[in-house]
């Protein structure tokens, strides 16, 4: 079964820190893997997106790694604001049978205190 | 550039009721989609389009219409609202289904069926 699944579910840092979100999938056959951050009340907005062949793309503060063989994607940020509170979700496609198909993990929820 | 505009950006509707939300986008994509997304649950596909004339379920299609005259708009129709069909909907579009997950989500319809 497509499955993503993500850790922490929600997580609290303080300003200026940095943290890794964790993305899983168990997806195939696998096409890409996007990252959106979705501030409260807003709709989400992609941050990076990464084929089979990349294994990091950088997005300023944001730097999403893709392990293709463990099917693990983590998404780092560096030197945390305030305004990176948000839900941060992981999306991977799937090419099948002529049509994309796109799952969608649940998200983490991160919350920057000053 | 208005980028995705959803509307109505709150809606409460009675049991039975039936109303379209209205998705448009300038920016000329042919792939358009609406998904719904429920606390403690990835945004789910409801129906997708990849162009003028050509509409598809998503993966919870049941109560919902779509139709694409123009590239522009993109309404997705409930037949009769029911309370399993309180969410908050999006719309999202991107240069074509190749690029792989929704470039760009308008800001979200929040839907509350009583």
């Amino acid at each position: 079964k497509n499955q993503v699944e993500q850790s922490p579910q929600s997580l609290i840092i303080l300003e200026g820190k940095n943290c890794t979100l964790q993305c899983n999938y168990t997806v195939s056959p696998f096409s890409n893997l996007r990252w959106y951050k979705q501030d409260t009340g807003r709709g989400p907005v992609s941050l990076t997106i990464m084929t089979f062949s990349e294994n990091t793309k950088s997005n300023g503060r944001y730097t999403a790694t893709l392990d293709a063989d463990t099917k693990q994607s983590s998404l780092h940020i560096t030197a945390s604001q305030l305004s990176d509170s948000a839900s941060y979700i992981c999306v991977v496609s799937a090419y099948t049978s002529g049509t994309y198909k796109y799952i969608f993990g649940t998200g983490t929820r991160l919350k920057v205190l000053a | 550039n208005a980028g995705v505009t959803q509307t109505p950006k709150f809606q409460v509707l009675k049991t039975g009721q039936s109303m379209t939300l209205q998705c448009a986008q300038d920016m000329n994509h042919e792939y358009m989609s609406w998904y719904r997304q429920d606390p403690g649950m990835g945004l789910r596909l409801i129906h997708y389009s990849v162009g003028a004339g050509i509409t598809d379920q998503g993966e919870v299609p049941n109560g919902y219409n779509v139709s694409r005259s123009t590239t522009e708009d993109f309404p997705l129709r409930l037949l009769s609202a029911a309370p399993s069909q309180t969410s908050v909907y999006f719309c999202a579009s991107s240069y074509s289904e190749r690029t792989g997950t929704a470039a760009f989500f308008g800001q979200g319809t929040r839907l509350t069926v009583v």
